[in-house]
């Protein structure tokens, strides 16, 4: 199976930091993606992971262990518009993504 | 440069009639795929097109739905008949290659 787990829901305050857990089954791994998704609006990428370690992108970090089947998404200095769920999705030998449910993340000021 | 777009953006149809999704992506991205959210759960993929080609029809749930991609370009995702568990928001993607995929908006379909 390519179970995709991560949690449902955090909360977190402005300026905060919270990091996004999600693990996976490891047979067959091609890539790790993890998306945005705003209600009502598309999944728009944010990281793609296909070695271990970290990977920076301005607020937004995401992290990999392939031996482990563990990534996570780490958001700093959090603002107001970064509520949305983070979609944890992953790459198979058969090229089409496996998505997990989806960790809906609430900023309060 | 134009992102995927998807339409109708909502489609609201009753049992039994049907329904037509399009789907246009990123010019030059030849796969392109099909996903499926239903309420409260995770998007599931539901086929795979190499340009004119199916790659992979394993999501696709059962014999009413059909899609094709005549010529390469867009694609339909048709649905008939409509029955009320096939609501939810069908999203499009398209990947110039086999790793980064690029989302539409989505059309929220409802089937009273």
């Amino acid at each position: 199976g390519q179970n995709i787990d991560q949690p449902t829901e955090m909360t977190a305050t402005e300026g905060a930091i919270v990091q996004i857990n999600c693990t996976y089954q490891t047979s067959g791994f091609n890539g790790l993606f993890w998306y945005q998704q705003h209600a009502g609006e598309a999944p728009t990428f944010l990281s793609y992971n296909v070695l271990d370690g970290l990977e920076e992108k301005g607020r937004f970090s995401s992290f990999l262990s392939r031996s482990k089947g563990y990534s996570y998404l780490l958001l700093k200095e959090l603002q107001m518009k970064d509520s949305a769920s983070y979609l944890c999705a992953v790459i198979f030998n058969d090229y089409k993504l496996s998505f997990g449910a989806g960790t809906t993340v609430t900023v309060r000021a | 440069e134009a992102g995927v777009t998807q339409f109708p953006s909502h489609s609201v149809i009753e049992k039994g009639q049907t329904v037509t999704l399009r789907c246009d992506p990123i010019s030059g991205h030849d796969n392109l795929y099909w996903y499926r959210r239903v309420m409260g759960k995770e998007i599931k993929f539901l086929l795979h097109f190499v340009k004119e080609s199916k790659q992979d029809e394993s999501g696709m749930p059962n014999n009413r739905f059909l899609a094709e991609r005549t010529g390469g370009t867009y694609s339909t995702l048709k649905v008939q008949p409509a029955e009320l568990e096939d609501s939810g928001v069908y999203f499009c993607a398209s990947s110039p290659h086999n790793n980064e995929q690029f989302f539409g908006p989505g059309t929220r379909l409802t089937v009273l």
